[in-house]
């Protein structure tokens, strides 16, 4: 399976832009980028997911490297709300079954500052 | 909330008793998947049930035993259970099974489970 790499964890201010990296240089064509936030004493939650293009939603923004072998989530003004761990994820596409199935990381854990 | 509730929040039990945890999805999703958390560690994929049938069984001890009577319940049955199995479980959901690689997954809030 193709692996992501990424900083165990980030600090940021309240209200500043936060970037968060992924290393993926094992990617496949076919791999979608997704991801992934947990809270404190919850599940995760789907944050954001894109194959080649820059991606935007209302959570964040997701910067795909034109050779796909890295990636970076940007939340535009981080809130307390926003202290958690990000999970980058690849995805297989084209496939179904196992190879598709969501295999987490260690992800990076965001402390937010006041 | 996500639409995937998650009953009981806390656990605590004995490595002699028997007890299930319960997951319950309303939002029309034709599969659903166990995870378990140990402290300090990535998620593990335990199950996978696509229109009630286990498609993904990842080498999980049999005194975890799934059940999934329906698209919209999954219960994880727990018996003689080790300390080491002490984690959070979460229950998770998405419309297939096909580990499509634009589907999204929708989790619980999970069971944090305490085996004495």
């Amino acid at each position: 399976d193709a692996k992501t790499t990424q900083p165990n964890s980030m600090e940021s201010n309240e209200e500043e832009p936060v970037h968060l990296p992924c290393n993926h240089s094992t990617i496949s064509g076919t791999d979608y980028i997704h991801w992934y936030r947990q809270l404190p004493s919850q599940g995760p939650e789907y944050v954001i997911h894109g194959l080649t293009s820059n991606v935007n939603n209302r959570m964040a923004s997701l910067a795909i490297a034109e050779d796909r072998k890295s990636s970076t989530l940007i939340l535009h003004r981080a809130t307390l709300r926003d202290a958690a761990v990000y999970y980058c994820i690849l995805r297989a596409g084209n496939y179904g079954g196992s190879q598709g199935n969501l295999i987490f990381g260690k992800g990076t854990k965001l402390s937010v500052k006041p | 909330e996500t639409g995937v509730t998650q009953t009981p929040r806390h656990l605590v039990m004995g490595m002699t008793n028997k007890k299930s945890l319960k997951c319950e999805q309303h939002l029309g999703h034709n599969a659903m998947y166990w995870y378990k958390q140990s402290a300090k560690k990535p998620l593990e994929l335990m199950f996978v049930y696509s229109l009630e049938e286990r498609v993904e069984n990842n080498s999980v001890p049999s005194r975890f035993s799934p059940e999934c009577p329906n698209s919209s319940h999954l219960f994880l049955h727990l018996h003689t259970l080790q300390p080491e199995d002490s984690a959070l479980y979460l229950c998770a959901s998405s419309q297939t099974d096909r580990g499509l690689a634009n589907e999204k997954l929708f989790f619980g809030s999970g069971t944090q489970l305490s085996v004495l």
